[in-house]
């Protein structure tokens, strides 16, 4: 089945903390993104990777890092969490019609 | 700056009632509007891509317009599995990110 697997679903951490949520499509796509979802700013990209060692900057890149080393794998790390980076977060996969493939999401909540 | 905008923000209706909802845009050089749909906690499901003005796409009961400003969501005969909150996006020309920008979605509620 074509997916887009993120780990973990649920996440409660500190502030400070470093976290990666991991992320796997089986789809064979080149390009992968980030996106937090947020009560009455929808959903807004953060980072994107064209293909393998090919990362750029979405609108909120701020406090986060990603690295792509495998097509399949685009992991997002924050290595210094803070209070405004709870959110929901949605790794999406695209294919070359651009057409996204969301992930199921994780939910992020920094104390 | 890309902009999406949803109305409304949220629709009742009953099980047959059939209704539209609306996404109007403005962006520099569409290359594509997308419809997804939200269930509570979970990721956005892809539903269509419209190109251009007067394309249209069909799934079960949801069909999918597209004007140069705005574009439709008609839902014919919902029925209560129908309920969710509808996306839309919009994609435009800008070399290689395929960046979604997003509207702040409907919230279609569908009653028996």
């Amino acid at each position: 089945e074509a997916q887009v697997t993120q780990n973990p679903r649920y996440l409660i951490t500190v502030t400070g903390k470093k976290l990666t949520v991991t992320c796997s499509q089986n789809m064979n796509h080149e390009y992968m993104s980030w996106y937090r979802q947020d009560p009455g700013l929808g959903l807004r990209q953060i980072y994107y990777s064209m293909n393998v060692e090919v990362t750029d900057k979405g609108d909120v890149p701020e406090g986060y890092k990603v690295s792509r080393k495998e097509k399949r794998n685009f992991p997002l790390i924050l290595e210094s969490p803070s209070p405004n980076q709870t959110s929901l977060y949605f790794c999406a996969s695209s294919n070359d019609r651009a057409e996204a493939f969301f992930g199921q999401g994780t939910r992020l909540t920094v104390v | 700056e890309d902009q999406v905008t949803q109305s409304p923000e949220a629709l009742r209706l009953q099980e047959g009632e059939s209704s539209s909802l609306n996404c109007s845009y403005t962006v520099s050089g569409l290359r594509g509007l997308f419809w997804y749909r939200q269930d509570p906690g979970k990721g956005p499901e892809f539903l269509f891509t419209l190109y251009s003005a007067g394309e249209e796409k069909e799934k079960e009961r949801l069909k999918a317009t597209l004007t140069k400003k705005e574009s439709f969501l008609h839902i014919t005969a919902p029925k209560p599995e129908d309920s969710a909150t509808y996306l839309c996006a919009v994609q435009a020309w800008r070399g290689s990110n395929y960046k979604l920008t997003f509207g702040k979605g409907t919230l279609l509620t569908v009653n028996p």
